[in-house]
């Protein structure tokens, strides 16, 4: 049972524009989100979080939005660059005193010059 | 930042083979570890905590005598796959915390057993 999903494998956006990943999940005790950015051959790289008790949460190009009535959040990337171009996790922190996080498939962005 | 490195980066090695990676937290102190296993393009799946001082906890499905976890002191755990078989190939990876920070990454090993 895939507790954590992305639905779309891959996204391609111009250069310039904005990059919009989504992530579904379905279990509403999930507290604490987060958004990794993998390239090939090196581990997942941190880039932004957000509580389940905001609906939003900014850092310079990247906002991530939670709707916790749909179990939705998505990253937007704005402008996208080519060097975003990497292949995106979402990722739930389980119930709060455990620190397991539940990943999502992954999303591959290609940002296209 | 906080630095996790991870060794080997790469194996390649018979059946029937035992193999050891290590999980190594750079800069900072971790009680808790954590290892994952990736299958191409799917999920990074947790498969086990690992708890320095004790015994690791498993998740439902990994078995504790294929993949054995040790976690010495607070910068190191390791992950040993007894008698690997090719199905055990996958990338593994593993994370460590520091305090009130998010999970952070080794850059995995990728397991190849012929």
């Amino acid at each position: 049972d895939q507790q954590v999903k992305q639905n779309s494998p891959s996204l391609s956006v111009q250069e310039g524009r904005i990059s919009i990943l989504n992530c579904d999940y379905t279990n509403s005790m999930f507290d604490y989100f987060l958004w990794y950015k993998k390239y090939p051959a090196e581990g997942p790289t941190f880039l932004i979080s957000i509580s389940s008790i905001k609906d939003k949460n900014e850092d310079g190009r990247f906002t991530v939005f939670l709707n916790k009535s749909a179990k939705h959040l998505s990253l937007h990337i704005v402008p996208s660059q080519p060097g975003d171009s990497a292949v995106y996790f979402c990722a739930a922190r389980g119930t709060s005193g455990t620190y397991k996080y539940i990943f999502g498939t992954g999303t591959r962005l290609k940002v296209l010059a | 930042g906080a630095v996790v490195s991870q060794h080997p980066s790469r194996v390649i090695c018979k059946s029937g083979t035992s193999v050891k990676i290590e999980c190594r937290s750079l800069d900072f102190q971790a009680t808790t570890m954590f290892w994952y296993r990736q299958f191409p393009k799917q999920s990074l799946m947790l498969m086990a905590t690992s708890n320095e001082g004790s015994k690791a906890t498993y998740e439902q499905g990994v078995e504790k005598d294929k993949f054995l976890i040790n976690h010495a002191s607070l910068t190191l755990s390791t992950l040993t796959v007894t008698s690997a078989h090719p199905e055990d190939s996958s990338f593994y990876i593993c994370s460590a915390s520091p305090a009130n920070q998010p999970q952070h990454f080794g850059d995995g090993t990728r397991l190849s057993i012929l």
